[in-house]
């Protein structure tokens, strides 16, 4: 069975301070997407992972990728009450096309 | 500007009625994908088609029927036989080769609420 599975799934966390979620998936996967999604609006398109080791960075949020461990993470650096949303992670399985398998999300609200 | 375009944003049935949500894209693109969320849930995918006249069957396609006439639309119904039909529609529209996966974009969603 395909799985994506995303933890914590609820987050808390004071501005200032750094955290990591985690992302684990069941089988071998040609791609993985973060995603951020706002309150009620759709899915915006952070970070896509390729390969092996691969890291992205963008202000205060790194992702990387092993493939061997099937284990992606997204790191946030001196959070901001802007971070705050829901991130999903999402995985194209190989010979699957494009279809996405999307994690549970990890809702992440980041307090003052 | 090139995009997706979902109508409407918000949309109330009541039960036993069907529903067509809309999806449109000028993008372009050849595949195109209907996703459905639950409150406080990841997204689960429908039906997706890759081509025109052609679609396939995804996770939780049970209660909803589509069609792909034309590139740039894919109307999602959803009828009366799906259970719990209340949820957050996404549309979402990407290249594709067949078997290479491509970034898919997504529209801004449509809130069903059915009583």
């Amino acid at each position: 069975e395909l799985k994506v599975e995303q933890n914590p799934l609820f987050l808390s966390m004071q501005e200032g301070k750094n955290y990591t979620i985690y992302c684990n998936y069941s089988t071998t996967s040609d791609r993985l997407y973060w995603y951020r999604q706002d309150p009620g609006k759709s899915l915006e398109s952070l970070f896509v992972l390729l390969s092996n080791g691969a890291v992205k960075q963008e202000g205060r949020l790194m992702a990387s990728l092993d493939t061997k461990a099937r284990l992606s993470t997204l790191h946030i650096t001196a959070a901001v009450h802007d971070l705050s949303a829901t991130y999903f992670c999402a995985v194209v399985y190989t010979g699957t096309a494009s279809k996405l398998t999307f994690g549970t999300g990890t809702r992440l609200q980041v307090t003052l | 500007d090139g995009g997706i375009t979902q109508s409407p944003k918000y949309l109330f049935r009541k039960e036993g009625q069907n529903v067509t949500l809309s999806c449109e894209q000028n993008l372009n693109h050849d595949a195109m994908y209907w996703y459905r969320q639950d409150p406080g849930q990841g997204l689960r995918l429908i039906y997706y088609s890759q081509i025109v006249n052609d679609f396939q069957k995804g996770d939780i396609a049970e209660g909803y029927s589509v069609s792909r006439e034309k590139k740039e639309s894919f109307p999602l119904t959803v009828t009366s036989a799906q259970k719990n039909p209340t949820a957050f529609y996404l549309c979402a529209s990407s290249k594709s080769t067949g078997t290479v996966s491509y970034e898919q974009y997504f529209g801004p969603g449509t809130r069903l609420t059915v009583t």
